[in-house]
């Protein structure tokens, strides 16, 4: 079964500075789809970045970017000129390729704080 | 957006009631989820369904049961609520023909339960 480890539980950064949230994941696949998602103190489960474990060029959204390491199983976000608004937990996850695939695994969560 | 609804969006009810709690989508997608949140542990699967007619346990079913009574509405039941089932409860939906290779899953605002 897949796992995925975000060694994180909290973070902090200073308003406009850049932070890296880590998220490893463990699979015997060689194609697979990773995700990360915020969720603010609304609750609500946001999409904010998507990758294709077959794709090279590492995802970027905006201010978001991931950095995809296949072989080491790693997929962490970036988020560059932080704002106040992107206090949140942020949960990466998994789900396999495979036909007919369609359970996300998410990892523990990490909470995001922003200091102005 | 309010594609995915929930309700309640709160509820507290006691040790051994009957509680349901609703989904339903604008989406038109054809899978609908139902996910819990704990702290510390992430969202886990409790069940899933492809279509009307096909309803598939989770990671986590054992205490709860599910209706998927058209393509757009989707309940999950706890039969005789017990303290340990408090947590904050997801729905989503996907749909591989309209997302494409991601398959990507879009949540509701959750439901948060205590039993008390």
């Amino acid at each position: 079964a897949q796992t995925v480890t975000q060694s994180q539980p909290e973070m902090s950064v200073q308003e406009a500075e850049t932070v890296t949230l880590s998220c490893t994941y463990d699979t015997s696949e060689s194609d697979y789809y990773l995700f990360w998602y915020k969720q603010p103190p609304s609750r609500q489960m946001i999409l904010v970045i998507r990758q294709e474990a077959y794709k090279q060029q590492n995802a970027t959204e905006n201010r978001f970017s991931v950095n995809f390491q296949k072989a080491a199983k790693s997929f962490s976000l970036k988020i560059s000129d932080s704002q106040l608004g992107d206090a949140a937990m942020y949960f990466c996850a998994y789900r396999s390729s495979g036909a007919g695939s369609y359970q996300l695994t998410f990892g523990k969560g990490t909470k995001l704080s922003v200091i102005p | 957006d309010a594609d995915v609804t929930q309700t309640p969006r709160n509820r507290i009810t006691k040790t051994g009631k009957r509680i349901m709690l609703e989904c339903s989508q604008t989406k038109g997608h054809d899978r609908m989820y139902w996910y819990r949140q704990d702290p510390g542990l992430g969202l886990r699967l409790i069940y899933y369904s492809f279509d009307v007619k096909d309803i598939n346990k989770g990671e986590i079913s054992d205490g709860y049961s599910v209706s998927r009574q058209a393509q757009a509405k989707f309940s999950l039941s706890l039969e005789s609520a017990i303290p340990n089932q408090t947590a904050l409860y997801f729905c989503a939906t996907s749909d591989p023909r309209t997302s494409g290779i991601y398959n990507e899953q879009f949540f509701g605002p959750g439901t948060r339960l205590t039993v008390l």
